[in-house]
């Protein structure tokens, strides 16, 4: 079966702190893990994949298969980085959420 | 090129009313998912159509819920004698024929039932 899980549910952080957002997936093959972020009442948009390793807004996630992580992190919180950010998994189904954390970045 | 569009932004219901929500997927895709996403909740699964096929409806509820993709025209989601509970936003996602690790969101519909 395939499962995301995302721990914290809220994650508050001061202005310029380091955030990570954790993410821990179950799935016995090969998954595609995503990064997705939505503002508020608005769509969700893609923040990042794996496959592509790249650096969005300041994010990174590097998918650990020993750990079966992919958590979110930025070294420098800013404010408009407040959001829900949902990790979620691709297999053999349609894309699988995790229930979001929320990030609220405090001035 | 337009993204996916949903309407109504906002729908409200009385209890036992239908709702209906529509979705056209953006231009050249012919997938369409809908998802839930309950008041502090994830996004939840629902539903994954191509036209005039239903491909995977393990996370519809087994009563009053039904989607459709016609030929022509757009993607509906049918509540039918609606209740509190389902009260929620419902996401549409589209994407391209076996590319469903790459859709693309539409902006939701929230529905309220009074």
């Amino acid at each position: 079966a395939q499962r995301v899980t995302q721990p914290e549910k809220l994650l508050s952080v001061f202005k310029g702190a380091p955030v990570e957002l954790k993410c821990n997936y179950s799935y016995s093959g090969s998954p595609e893990l995503f990064w997705y972020v939505q503002y508020s009442r608005q769509r969700l948009q893609l923040l990042l994949r794996h496959i592509s390793r790249e650096s969005i807004k300041g994010f990174t996630a590097d998918l650990n298969k020993g750990e079966t992580s992919f958590h979110l992190k930025k070294p420098f919180a800013q404010e408009e980085d407040s959001a829900m950010y949902y990790c979620a998994l691709s297999g053999n189904t349609p894309l699988v959420f995790g229930k979001g954390t929320r990030l609220s970045v405090i001035a | 090129n337009a993204g996916v569009m949903q309407n109504p932004r906002h729908l409200v219901r009385r209890r036992g009313q239908e709702a209906r929500l529509r979705c056209s997927p953006m231009k050249g895709h012919s997938h369409v998912y809908w998802y839930r996403q309950l008041p502090e909740e994830g996004l939840k699964f629902m539903v994954y159509l191509q036209k005039e096929n239903i491909i995977d409806e393990s996370g519809m509820p087994k009563e009053r819920f039904s989607a459709e993709f016609p030929k022509e025209g757009p993607s509906i989601l049918r509540i039918q004698q609606v209740v509190r509970g389902d009260s929620a936003a419902y996401f549409c996602a589209s994407s391209r024929p076996g590319q469903a690790n790459t859709i693309y969101f539409g902006e939701g519909s929230w529905l309220t039932v009074v």
